[in-house]
């Protein structure tokens, strides 16, 4: 079956500094993949849409500045949260979109939980 | 723009029953995809069940059916012989514009007793 990784599972960082995600699909190709965040007790919203080759679209409202991601090869995605601060605390949680033509699911990492401190 | 209301914020079901979780949507695409998702504590998001909005039948999965209306807007999910493993977080979800991002409902937390 599809699998997708994240790296790491959770990190604690310190206030100000940056933090990379990286999300893999480990036996299948991902021309797309999407990076949500949840917040606890809350619903997944969807923060920015990665394609490979291209810059990333970014939902309204998501500081594109702030939230920096890199869709370098067609089986990985990362996102740098730069300058993190206390109130980006929150899991999150990328999906993978196969390239083959057909294909409807959308298969998800295990998440990452980030602490900023 | 799209939208996926789920107005049950719990619900509670015996071990053995069935349950159903509601979810309606709206959007005024007329190719769309309805999804379910399960989310247990330890934050995974599995997925359960897919229904397309040109599919005539109601989509199956093992235990969960998928109870499409699509005349209005919802697409139900039943879970059949519930089990304790079956209590986490529910969502549903739904996909436009070519099959791609996904808008998530508010979710629904099921919780299974024996």
């Amino acid at each position: 079956g599809a699998v997708v990784s994240q790296h790491p599972s959770w990190v604690i960082c310190k206030s100000g500094t940056s933090v990379k995600i990286e999300c893999r699909s480990l036996d299948f190709q991902a021309t797309t993949m999407f990076w949500y965040r949840q917040f606890p007790k809350q619903s997944l919203m969807l923060m920015a849409t990665s394609n490979e080759g291209s810059k990333a679209t970014y939902e309204q409202g998501v500081e594109k500045d702030k939230f920096l991601i890199n869709h370098a090869s067609l089986t990985l995605s990362t996102l740098t949260v730069t300058s993190a601060h206390p109130e980006d605390s929150s899991f999150y949680i990328c999906s993978a979109d196969p390239t083959s033509a057909g294909s409807y699911e959308q298969y998800f990492g295990p998440g990452t939980r980030l602490t900023v401190t | 723009a799209q939208k996926i209301t789920q107005t049950q914020p719990g619900m509670f079901v015996q071990e053995k029953e069935a349950v159903t979780l509601d979810c309606t949507y709206d959007t005024s695409d007329p190719s769309y995809g309805l999804f379910w998702y399960k989310q247990p504590s330890s934050g995974e998001m599995i997925f359960l069940i897919y229904q397309g909005s040109y599919d005539q039948q109601n989509a199956t999965e093992g235990r969960y059916s998928l109870n499409f209306q699509k005349a209005r807007k919802s697409a139900n999910l039943v879970i059949s012989a519930s089990q304790l493993g079956d209590s986490a977080m529910y969502f549903c979800a739904m996909s436009t514009t070519g099959f791609q991002k996904l808008v998530f409902g508010t979710g629904t937390r099921l919780l299974v007793s024996p």
